[in-house]
């Protein structure tokens, strides 16, 4: 069974530039979260997508922003880069979103990918 | 403000040696509770979780973890440690209605010496 899937895995950008990353959930998870890890602030939630449409949205500014397709794959955008948006971008997926109509028993748990770090220089 | 704390930033111990890492949350209400596993060079991997049920729950390569309700508290262990268990260690929360929305703790770095 294929993990989640991001690319690309490195990119360097400048100052000013957007950027699009690309995430592809494991076969039957239908929810996407997006999470930067910096050194400095650690595991920060950046949003949810579920059946196309973003369900929670984190602390960050509007220049972050995403998408789901109905294939369940998920695109972050960050436009006009700064420096402090360097970091590992993660993607995580899990087959729903709702807690309550969660199997409780099941793993209905996130699972993360390799992460596509991005440098703003 | 909603948080989780790691007591933590860093650790070292030789193999054989305990390992506790302490994880404290500030949600008042229900919580579904993780700790997960950065080894070096690898992606977050679970470690174990706690929905409900007996406070003590077993997960993956011997860790356990302890949920003391009364003190806000997730805090993971290991009897034995090895060199392989060189890691960083995040203590996870989600309290709302979100499987996808977890509040992290700052992680604990372990380093294990041979």
């Amino acid at each position: 069974k294929a993990g989640v899937t991001q690319t690309p895995r490195y990119l360097i950008k400048t100052r000013g530039q957007q950027v699009t990353l690309s995430c592809s959930p494991i076969s039957g998870h239908r929810s996407v979260s997006w999470y930067q890890q910096t050194p400095g602030q650690g595991l920060q939630f950046l949003f949810e997508y579920f059946s196309e449409t973003q369900r929670n949205k984190g602390n960050f500014p509007g220049r972050f922003s995403g998408r789901q397709f109905s294939n369940s794959r998920s695109e972050m955008n960050v436009s006009t880069l700064e420096l402090g948006d360097s970091a590992l971008y993660l993607c995580a997926s899990s087959r729903k979103t709702q807690v309550s109509s969660g199997s409780v028993a099941g793993a209905n748990v996130l699972t993360f990918g390799a992460g596509s770090r991005l440098t703003v220089l | 403000a909603q948080s989780v704390s790691q007591h933590n930033h860093h650790v070292i111990l030789s193999e054989a040696a305990s390992l506790e890492l302490g994880c404290n949350y500030s949600y008042g209400g229900t919580v579904n509770l993780f700790w997960y596993v950065q080894y070096p060079g690898q992606h977050l991997q679970l470690l174990l979780k706690y929905f409900s049920g007996d406070p003590l729950v077993k997960g993956i390569k011997g860790f356990e973890a302890e949920f003391i309700k009364s003190k806000f508290s997730f805090n993971l262990r290991k009897p034995s440690v090895q060199w392989s268990d060189t890691a960083e260690y995040f203590c996870a929360v989600n309290a709302g209605d979100s499987w996808g929305k977890l509040q992290f703790g700052a992680g604990t770095q372990v380093v294990v010496t041979p």
